[in-house]
């Protein structure tokens, strides 16, 4: 039972662009949505984190956008750059429960 | 603070051999957690300890099994190995202390091969 459903699995912009990854969960308990960014090579990384009492949060160029009705949430990259190619991945949390990952989106920002 | 650490780096091991991967972390995090990453699949959660003296399974758990050495250190052992459990593996740790919420530390992952 996959928790946390993600997409696309691969995604490939010019320098520039706007990626934006979206993500989708069923279970209302969940409280906590924290986004992870890996680069080749290495472990995953907090990047940024959102709780339902708000609809949006900004980081620099990233930004995550909640729709709590809808049980959705997105990650928008502002003014995408070649170092921004990474693998993300959205994640969600409830109570004392573990963070579930959803299954990585592969970005690509070609120069 | 060097983080988490993970010991080997990369590994090639023969079906049926054995070998354990080493995790320590120096953050005094409660919990310790085994990952393994495979295409298209994720991150998939072997084993996971809320607490020294704790395991429990996680997602993947078949063909591991884990010790809670201490709070800083959690290894994961490979009986017999398979080419399925060909993968990368990540170890990671993470306290509820931390932010209120489960942020989790990962380490730099071992790159596993079962011929």
């Amino acid at each position: 039972q996959q928790q946390v459903k993600q997409s696309p699995q691969s995604l490939i912009v010019q320098k520039g662009g706007i990626p934006i990854i979206n993500c989708a969960y069923e279970n209302t308990a969940f409280d906590y949505f924290p986004w992870y960014q890996q680069f080749p090579g290495k472990g995953p990384a907090l990047l940024i984190a959102i709780r339902p009492d708000v609809s949006e949060k900004k980081e620099g160029r990233f930004t995550i956008s909640f729709n709590k009705s809808a049980k959705q949430f997105s990650l928008h990259i502002m003014d995408s750059q070649p170092g921004d190619s990474a693998t993300y991945f959205c994640a969600a949390q409830g109570g004392s429960e573990k963070l579930v990952f959803g299954k990585g989106t592969k970005l690509t920002v070609n120069p | 603070n060097a983080g988490v650490t993970q010991t080997p780096k990369f590994q090639v091991l023969k079906t049926g051999q054995s070998m354990t991967l080493q995790c320590a972390q120096d953050m005094n995090h409660n919990s310790m957690y085994w990952y393994r990453q495979d295409p298209g699949m994720g991150l998939r959660l072997i084993y996971y300890s809320a607490s020294e003296g704790t395991t429990d399974k996680g997602e993947v758990p078949n063909g591991y099994n884990v010790s809670r050495l201490n709070k800083r250190e959690f290894s994961l052992r490979l009986e017999s190995a398979a080419p399925s459990q060909t993968s990368v593996y990540f170890c990671a740790s993470s306290d509820r202390r931390d932010r209120g919420r489960d942020t989790q530390y990962f380490g730099p992952g071992t790159r596993l091969t079962v011929l």
